[in-house]
């Protein structure tokens, strides 16, 4: 599986945009990019992901460079239920894979 | 929306014991996921199941079996219970949405071996 790469942690303000950043230097054309998060105590949470093109839900906004070997996941708005840890996972297509993860970015949200 | 449904929510056990956890996955799910999240780690990957039938291995002790039954869901059996095996252990299920894989986790089994 390729790796992602990710800062250990973030710190931002309540009701500012946050930008959590994952390099993948070694994706591949098939590898979709997801982010997952995990509040404390709780079952991993998807988020979003995509594939080439920029991505936008409810939830947040997935920007991927044109090389592909970065993404930034934006939250536009932070709240405090916010904080989590953040997983930057790249997933082969190849049916039904496993999600593997590594370090995530532990996001604080200061009040 | 159903959710991911994972039972017991929590569990205490003596060394050398056994513990049955179960998952039972969203309808239509076909694949399913076991992970393991020790305190202050990452969740690791077990095992997972697609259709029935064993799909992908992971770190997963011998100790530790796995099966999906008739109904999907699934259940982890873990024997001879080690204070190390002291972990969350989160279920996932998984099926093709948009395109590509959606996967949805379950809120977890807290296993506490004393």
């Amino acid at each position: 599986d390729a790796k992602t790469t990710q800062p250990n942690s973030m710190e931002s303000n309540e009701e500012e945009p946050v930008h959590l950043p994952c390099n993948h230097s070694t994706i591949s054309g098939t590898d979709y990019i997801h982010w997952y998060r995990q509040l404390p105590s709780q079952g991993p949470e998807y988020v979003i992901h995509g594939l080439t093109s920029n991505v936008n839900n409810r939830m947040a906004s997935l920007a991927i460079a044109e090389d592909r070997k970065s993404s930034t996941l934006i939250l536009h708005r932070a709240t405090l239920r916010d904080a989590a840890v953040y997983y930057c996972i790249l997933r082969r297509d190849q049916g039904a894979q496993k999600l593997v993860f590594g370090q995530g970015t532990r996001l604080t949200i200061n009040p | 929306a159903a959710g991911v449904i994972q039972s017991p929510r929590h569990l205490i056990k003596e060394k050398r014991e056994t513990a049955t956890l179960k998952c039972y996955p969203i309808p239509r799910h076909d694949t399913v996921y076991w992970y393991q999240q020790g305190p202050g780690q990452d969740p690791q990957f077990l095992i997972s199941f697609y259709e029935k039938m064993q799909s992908d291995k992971g770190s997963i002790p011998d100790r530790f079996s796995a099966q999906q039954f008739s109904d999907y869901h699934s259940e982890l059996n873990m024997s001879s219970l080690e204070l190390g095996d002291s972990a969350l252990y989160f279920c996932a299920s998984s099926a093709l949405v948009g395109g590509d894989y959606g996967y949805t986790f379950g809120s977890g089994t807290r296993l506490t071996v004393v």
